[in-house]
């Protein structure tokens, strides 16, 4: 079975400080891993996806097979990063809307 | 573009109950999906649809919940009787296709059921 961890609940920084949210998962096939965002007041919906291997709002994150992690990373964090977190995986050539979420991080940027 | 519209946004009902939720998904959408997500828990898939058809609802607890999408459109999702665990936010998403690489999921603002 799929299974997405989420080992912090909760990460507070201060603003401009580097961030990494951690996402670790289990699954025996080919990946597709996926970082989602609601912030306050908002819907949840997609940040990045391992394949775009694209940065948006400053956010990267590599998918690290060997220790099958798929960590979320920022520089320099922003007060507007405040958010909750949740990191998905998706198994290989399913649809794109069949997803395992790991529990979530809540982000709170301080100023 | 409207987004994944649902109603009502909160419903409270003792449990042995009923309710029912309903989502109108982005126009031409064909996927459409029903998410349950428990306080402090990430969303977990309940049933996808593929137009008006079920793809997957091997989550979903056939005893007292049930769905449908009779007309590839709108769906409503139903728990027949309610219990205290069901209390949670239900989410509905929709998607163009089932396997697009660029493909997206928009999610709705969500239902929030307190069984009491």
């Amino acid at each position: 079975a799929q299974r997405v961890t989420q080992p912090e609940k909760l990460l507070s920084v201060f603003k401009g400080a580097p961030v990494e949210l951690k996402c670790n998962y289990s699954y025996s096939g080919s990946p597709e891993l996926f970082w989602y965002v609601q912030y306050s007041r908002q819907r949840l919906q997609l940040l990045l996806r391992h394949i775009s291997r694209e940065s948006i709002k400053g956010f990267t994150a590599d998918l690290n097979k060997g220790e099958t992690s798929f960590h979320l990373k920022k520089p320099f964090a922003q007060e507007e990063d405040s958010a909750m977190y949740y990191c998905a995986l998706k198994s290989g050539g399913t649809s794109y809307g069949k997803l395992t979420f790991g529990q979530g991080t809540i982000l709170t940027v301080h100023p | 573009e409207a987004g994944v519209a649902q109603s009502p946004r909160y419903k409270i009902i003792e449990k042995r109950q009923s309710v029912a939720f309903w989502c109108n998904p982005i126009s031409g959408h064909a996927t459409l999906y029903w998410y349950q997500q428990i306080l402090g828990q990430g969303p977990k898939l309940l049933i996808q649809f593929q137009n008006n058809g079920v793809v997957d609802d091997s989550q979903l607890p056939k005893d007292r919940f049930s769905a449908e999408r009779l007309k590839g459109v709108d769906s409503t999702l139903k728990i027949q009787p309610a219990k205290l665990e069901d209390s949670a936010v239900y989410l509905c998403a929709s998607s163009t296709n089932r396997t697009g690489r660029n493909e997206k999921l928009f999610f709705g603002s969500g239902t929030q059921l307190s069984v009491l």
